[in-house]
């Protein structure tokens, strides 16, 4: 059962432009959504995260949306840079569950310079 | 800067051996986790444990299993390794009040 549904699988965006990834969840009880950045050889390390009681969120080139009516957020990174080349999982917990985080089965994105 | 070390970075081992996957961390957290990235699956959980000699199944527990006798250790165990437990296995803690998760560099696993 795939509580955390990504999308896209792959993305490929030209450096300058805007990379957006998706994730809708199953579960109304989530009130933990990050991101988590992954190069390759390397294990996955906390890019940013949102609770639902906002409706986004920034820091610096990564934004986070959330739309907690339709179960949905996504992670925009603009002015996408070579260096952003990396594998992006979304994730959801739930406070009271051992904070273990469910991910999204990843997105690999690619700027080309 | 926090420390999640897994003892290995590559290992081949036979099918039918038993395998020891070590994860050793410096923050003093309470909760440790297991998973094993496949691509197109994303990150499953296989155990995590919150305290000492506690454990917990994750989405995916066949075929393997868990030991926590420190609170800074969180073993792994393939009891009789099979060809479709290739993959790369992470290994996560947190803190109970910190969300954020941190992870170790990774084994990557085959079985020939």
């Amino acid at each position: 059962q795939q509580q955390v549904k990504q999308s896209p699988q792959s993305l490929i965006v030209q450096k300058g432009g805007i990379s957006i990834i998706n994730c809708a969840y199953e579960n109304t009880a989530f009130d933990y959504f990050p991101w988590y950045q992954q190069f390759p050889g390397k294990g996955p390390a906390l890019l940013i995260a949102i609770r639902p009681d906002v409706s986004e969120k920034k820091e610096g080139r990564f934004t986070i949306s959330f739309n907690k009516s339709a179960k949905q957020f996504s992670l925009h990174i603009m002015d996408s840079q070579p260096g952003d080349s990396a594998t992006y999982f979304c994730a959801a917990s739930l406070e009271g569950g051992y904070n273990k985080l469910i991910f999204g089965a990843g997105t690999r994105l690619a700027v080309h310079p | 800067d926090v420390k999640v070390t897994q003892s290995s970075r590559y290992l081949v081992k036979r099918t039918g051996e038993k395998v020891f996957l070590e994860c050793v961390q410096d923050m003093d957290h309470e909760n440790m986790f297991w998973y094993r990235q496949d691509p197109g699956l994303g990150l499953r959980l296989i155990y995590f444990s919150y305290d000492v000699k506690m454990k917990e199944k994750g989405d995916i527990p066949e075929g393997y299993s868990v030991s926590r006798e420190k609170k800074e250790r969180f073993s792994l165990i393939l009891e009789s390794a099979s060809t479709n437990q290739t993959s790369m296995y992470l290994c996560a803690i947190q803190g109970t009040l910190n969300t954020e998760a941190f992870f170790g560099q990774g084994t990557r696993l085959t079985v020939v």
